[in-house]
């Protein structure tokens, strides 16, 4: 079982839907949760991160994390084909002061159609 | 005025050769990583090195060699360079856990 699984897709939505993405992961010990986005030919780009059980929002992106279940996910709203890339979710084992090694997962591929 | 800065961007080489990859931070961050993506575009932690001292090490061949001679810089020298070596290398550094990503090493070894 990898440690950070994602589904690869590609995942197709069309402009102005709601993108989900979904990652799990398997050592509950995990404590900061986050996702980046990657531009084909770039580096990782941090979008958002969480740290506690819930929902978290920043314009439109929503984070959710749920410990229990240990599964994390990414909400994109009014997707726009600039949000076309590859997101990639990674976690930590260390809490939000801590440096720790980030595990990552494969990455979902989102292809945003106008 | 790039953060995380890394040269060079284009590395292709012959099998065999030796190369060194330089990163260089100017946020003031404590940690900085290695970090190695594949073809498939799985990225994984290498090394990690937080004020000079190496406090990550993973599962790495010991052709690749860290040097970090002062916080702000993390260097990465391979020797004898194979071909399954041919990846994207990036550089990365944290304050506290939220990392920052240079821009990336195009590896190609021939």
């Amino acid at each position: 079982q990898k440690e950070v699984e994602q589904n690869s897709g590609p995942l197709s939505v069309p402009e102005g839907a709601i993108a989900s993405l979904n990652c799990t992961y398997s050592d509950r010990g995990s404590q900061s949760f986050f996702w980046y986005r990657q531009y084909s030919g770039k580096s990782p780009e941090l979008i958002m991160f969480i740290y506690s059980n819930g929902d978290k929002e920043d314009g439109r992106f929503t984070a959710q994390l749920n410990k229990a279940s240990q599964y994390v996910s990414l909400l994109i709203r009014d997707s726009q084909p600039s949000d076309s890339a590859t997101y990639l979710c990674a976690v930590n084992r260390q809490g939000s002061s801590n440096t720790g090694k980030l595990i990552f997962g494969q990455g979902t591929t989102l292809q945003v159609k106008p | 005025d790039t953060a995380v800065s890394q040269t060079p961007k284009y590395l292709v080489t012959q099998m065999g050769n030796d190369k060194s990859i330089k990163c260089e931070q100017n946020l003031g961050h404590d940690t900085m990583y290695w970090y190695k993506q594949d073809s498939k575009k799985f990225l994984k932690i290498m090394f990690s090195y937080n004020n000079k001292e190496l406090i990550i090490n993973e599962t790495v061949p010991n052709r690749f060699s860290p040097k970090s001679p002062d916080k702000a810089h993390l260097n990465l020298h391979i020797n004898s360079l194979e071909l399954g070596d041919s990846a994207v290398y990036f550089c990365a550094s944290s304050s506290k856990n939220i990392q920052y990503f240079g821009a990336g090493t195009r590896l190609s070894v021939l």
